[in-house]
């Protein structure tokens, strides 16, 4: 079976510059989210969707980024415009329905590495 | 807001020592979860803790929660390069679907 799917893997993209990364969650999964990883501030949980509602978002560092999830298979996560202190791994993960295991576990996607120069 | 931190941050062991990383919560968590992420990969999932005091078991690596819910270990017996990653917990508050992942603890296997 599939596991999350991120693209691009990479991506260097010029300040100013709108960047959308794209998931495509594991199928029959309910949940959904978007975290961010860097040296200083470790792994921040950015937004998180349930059955393709946004249900918290305080996460989202600015208005510059927002996340959507149109459908049950698909999501992006776009900043716009760009900054170079964006740059950073941006990992998608989605999680099954449910409170206990394997209901809650939270499979990552291989992450998107965004620099912005 | 909720916070999870890890100590130490940074652990070098030789091959065959043992290693502990510790996770404190500043709240009552409902479970907690343990992955390892390998240098230049994505964080994959251990192991979940529910139970206060529970304690797991996968091979050389040893889970335990503690009695209050808020804080948990990880040792691993006998480290071995394989080993090598960053360990992190993430806790789950009671009442949301919010997991925080704590700071992480790099281990480096020194051969």
């Amino acid at each position: 079976d599939a596991g999350v799917i991120q693209s691009p893997r990479h991506e260097v993209t010029e300040m100013g510059q709108e960047v959308t990364l794209r998931c495509k969650p594991i199928s029959g999964h309910d949940y959904l989210f978007w975290y961010r990883q860097t040296m200083m501030r470790g792994l921040e949980l950015l937004i998180y969707f349930n059955n393709n509602v946004p249900i918290d978002d305080s996460g989202m560092p600015e208005d510059r980024f927002s996340a959507k999830m149109p459908n049950a298979s698909f999501s992006t996560l776009k900043i716009q415009p760009s900054e170079p202190r964006d740059s950073a791994v941006y990992f998608c993960a989605s999680s099954p329905a449910g409170w206990g295991p394997p209901g809650n576990t939270i499979y990552f996607g291989e992450g998107s590495w965004l620099t912005v120069v | 807001g909720q916070q999870v931190m890890q100590i130490p941050q940074y652990q070098h062991v030789q091959e065959g020592e043992d290693f502990t990383t510790y996770c404190n919560s500043s709240t009552t968590l409902s479970n907690i979860q343990w992955y390892k992420q390998r240098p230049g990969g994505h964080p994959v999932f251990l192991i979940q803790l529910v139970k206060s005091g529970e304690v797991k078991k996968q091979k050389r690596l040893t889970f335990q929660f503690g009695e209050a819910k808020k804080n948990s270990s990880l040792h691993i017996t006998a480290t071995q390069t394989t080993d090598v990653g960053t360990y992190f917990c993430a806790g789950l508050s009671s009442g949301t679907y919010k997991y925080i992942f704590g700071t992480g603890t790099r281990l480096k296997v020194l051969a």
